[in-house]
């Protein structure tokens, strides 16, 4: 596929418990975006890699998050002790430049319950 | 970047233009004005851009104000499938700038009906 994939689609997990969401950007794409969206509201950004570092992770709630891009590709989504609040739509983009477009993955839908 | 305003909401007949309007009066020259769409239960997906200059690709039309204070999305003839939410956002690159990334509003819903 030519487009932004993301694993999984939908995850249930336990309060408390750790999980790892995948994206796969559009090859070559150099810079990748994490977002997340409850109901209602609008993307909002959580973190954005330039290659294999994070250029700005301020939109990270608390510590419980982290993400990582060890070879510039693929990006993980990392969260521990998993909360309610934490239930959300989680967005994965790629640009092909810092400074181009960029596009969305369909996003996993994240519960815990 | 700089914020943008969009009406709630905006119903349209199938087959009919539809005018997504936006202000974003506290633009500045650097800025791009984008916008995405977002249909139910699916990533945003992206539509056009423009800086100063109409643009048009094969989804829409962008119309920009000569003072940039506001713009204008054209879908041509309205689809049932243009239904969803429509965010306008400004972003800019300056040289060494962190303002890469997309800040989303509420966006406005378009419901095209047949």
């Amino acid at each position: 596929g030519a487009g932004v994939s993301q694993t999984p689609s939908n995850k249930v997990t336990e309060k408390g418990k750790y999980v790892e969401l995948r994206c796969d950007p559009i090859s070559g794409h150099t810079a990748l975006y994490w977002y997340r969206q409850s109901l209602g509201q609008g993307p909002e950004f959580l973190i954005y890699f330039q290659g294999t570092g994070a250029a700005d992770d301020s939109g990270l709630p608390n510590d419980r998050f982290f993400a990582v891009r060890p070879e510039g590709s693929v990006s993980t989504l990392k969260i521990q002790r998993t909360e309610r609040g934490d239930s959300a739509m989680y967005l994965c983009a790629s640009s092909l430049r810092q400074d181009a477009e960029a596009f969305f993955g369909q996003g996993t839908r994240l519960t815990v319950v | 970047d700089a914020k943008t305003t969009q009406p709630t909401s905006m119903d349209c007949a199938e087959g009919r233009a539809a005018n997504l309007p936006c202000n974003h009066s506290t633009i500045s020259g650097n800025e791009y004005v984008y916008w995405y769409r977002q249909i139910h239960s699916q990533g945003p997906q992206y539509i056009i851009h423009g800086l100063k200059n109409n643009e048009t690709n094969e989804m829409a039309s962008l119309i920009i104000t000569e003072d940039r204070k506001s713009s204008t999305l054209i879908l041509p003839h309205a689809t049932l499938r243009d239904t969803a939410v429509y965010y306008c956002i400004v972003r800019g690159f300056s040289s060494g700038g962190s303002n890469y990334k997309l800040t989303f509003g509420k966006g406005t819903l378009l419901t095209v009906n047949p």
